[in-house]
């Protein structure tokens, strides 16, 4: 089946400092490749995507890049802000079969920025 | 503001109860998905619904349960309930069945005491 292995957290860093969260998966086919933020009691919402390999979805200073050959879709950021704290899911979007894709994500990563 | 609205925001009732999440998706989209978010668990999908029928399941219990109706609102009914159903509960929406981006709703805290 699907999965999404992305780095255990918490992670605490320095405002300006760089950020790299690690995340891989496991598909059948070709599926698209999302990061949702969650910002503290709000619901999700969609950071970036990537809908084909070697494509490099990016957003508000954030990037990542879908990489077929090792299975990876890493979330970089140049220099985090405290206003980057949340927690960051990486997910999957796979076609399960009736005309259905179905998201399935990674356990979450939370970042803390401290000034 | 994602356009999903969810009600209620918090939910608190005891073991045994049955209680009734409510979200309305964003106008247009017809499409409703239904998420369980817990600590242990993370983000789980349930059960997802296309103008008015099931379409997809994940790992929903069979005390649980959903309906979308005509004016595409969606319902989970959660039954029976245990401590280990407490958790959030997001609704996410898209236009179509396939390929589409989904929208996430705020969410239904449901405290299981």
């Amino acid at each position: 089946g699907n999965s999404v292995t992305q780095m255990e957290g918490p992670v605490t860093l320095s405002e300006e400092a760089f950020l790299t969260i690690n995340c891989t998966y496991t598909a059948t086919g070709y599926p698209s490749l999302f990061w949702y933020v969650q910002y503290p009691g709000e619901g999700l919402q969609l950071l970036l995507k990537a809908t084909k390999a070697d494509d490099k979805g990016s957003n508000k200073g954030f990037e990542a890049t879908y990489r077929k050959e090792t299975t990876s879709f890493h979330l970089e950021k140049g220099s985090v802000q405290v206003s980057d704290s949340a927690v960051y899911f990486c997910a999957l979007r796979a076609y399960s079969g009736a005309g259905s894709y179905q998201l399935t994500f990674g356990k979450g990563t939370k970042l803390s920025v401290i000034p | 503001d994602s356009g999903v609205t969810q009600t209620p925001k918090h939910l608190i009732t005891a073991t045994g109860q049955r209680v009734t999440l409510r979200c309305s998706p964003r106008s247009g989209d017809l499409s409703v998905y239904w998420y369980q978010q817990s600590l242990d668990q993370g983000l789980q999908f349930l059960i997802q619904y296309y103008n008015g029928e099931e379409r997809a399941k994940g790992n929903i219990l069979e005390r649980f349960s959903a309906q979308q109706f005509p004016d595409l609102h969606s319902e989970l009914n959660l039954s029976s309930l245990e401590l280990g159903d407490s958790a959030l509960y997001f609704c996410a929406s898209s236009a179509r069945d396939y390929n589409y981006e989904q929208y996430f709703g705020p969410g239904t805290r449901l405290t299981v005491t």
